[in-house]
């Protein structure tokens, strides 16, 4: 119950794409809804987070889109850059402790 | 200058050897945590502790203990290493802010690249 889906595993988008990776839960106690995005060689660094009483949040080129009765969401990037190429988190968060999805490899061709 | 600092990088030992990792952030946070990367980069937390004490032990062996002196510091020990031991390992912290549900912005360290042989 405390498991959080994520897919696709990798993707590949051209520059100026649109990257889309999606992320399913089934505990409905979870309260907070961050992605994190992690470079070779370094930690996990906070992009952007949503709360389940809002639909959407856009930061920039990076969108959430949250899905309450689905008890999905999923983050959008869009003009997507080579600099984005890292590997992305969908996170859940319930009673302090910060629930990660299993990761998406995220590879942008010029 | 780094917010969440962790040493060594790179640790490699033998099995059965006791080894340390250390970890100090210098952003005044009041929670620490260590997480376990796998080979598929599975993140999963071990421990957190608010202001040097325990709150979050997940199902690890007690051969891993964890142990903060003041709340800017959390260490990781671990006795008797094992192959399965071999993994990234990350120390983070949190902010605790009043009106929100504590914990929510981890900041992480680089991690340490452990390799059991």
């Amino acid at each position: 119950q405390q498991q959080v889906k994520q897919s696709p595993q990798s993707l590949i988008v051209q520059k100026g794409g649109i990257s889309i990776i999606n992320c399913a839960y089934e505990n409905t106690a979870f309260d907070y809804f961050p992605w994190y995005q992690q470079f070779p060689g370094k930690g996990p660094a906070l992009l952007i987070a949503i709360r389940p009483d809002v639909s959407e949040k856009k930061e920039g080129r990076f969108t959430i889109s949250f899905n309450k009765s689905a008890k999905q969401f999923s983050l959008h990037i869009m003009d997507s850059q080579p600099g984005d190429s890292a590997t992305y988190f969908c996170a859940a968060l319930m009673g302090g402790k910060l629930i990660f999805g299993q990761g998406t490899e995220l590879s942008v061709k010029p | 200058d780094t917010a969440v600092s962790q040493t060594p990088k790179y640790l490699v030992t033998q099995m059965g050897n006791d080894k340390s990792i250390k970890c100090e952030q210098n952003l005044g946070h009041d929670t620490m945590y260590w997480y376990k990367q796998d080979s598929k980069k599975f993140l999963k937390i071990m421990f957190s502790y608010n202001n040097k004490e325990l709150i979050i032990n997940e199902t690890v062996p007690n051969r891993f203990s964890p142990k903060s002196p003041d709340k800017a510091h959390l260490n990781l020990h671990i006795n008797s290493l094992e192959l399965g031991d071999s993994a990234v390992y990350f120390c983070a912290s949190s902010p605790q802010e009043s009106g929100f549900s504590t914990n929510e912005k981890l900041f992480f360290g680089s991690g340490t690249q452990l390799s059991v042989l």
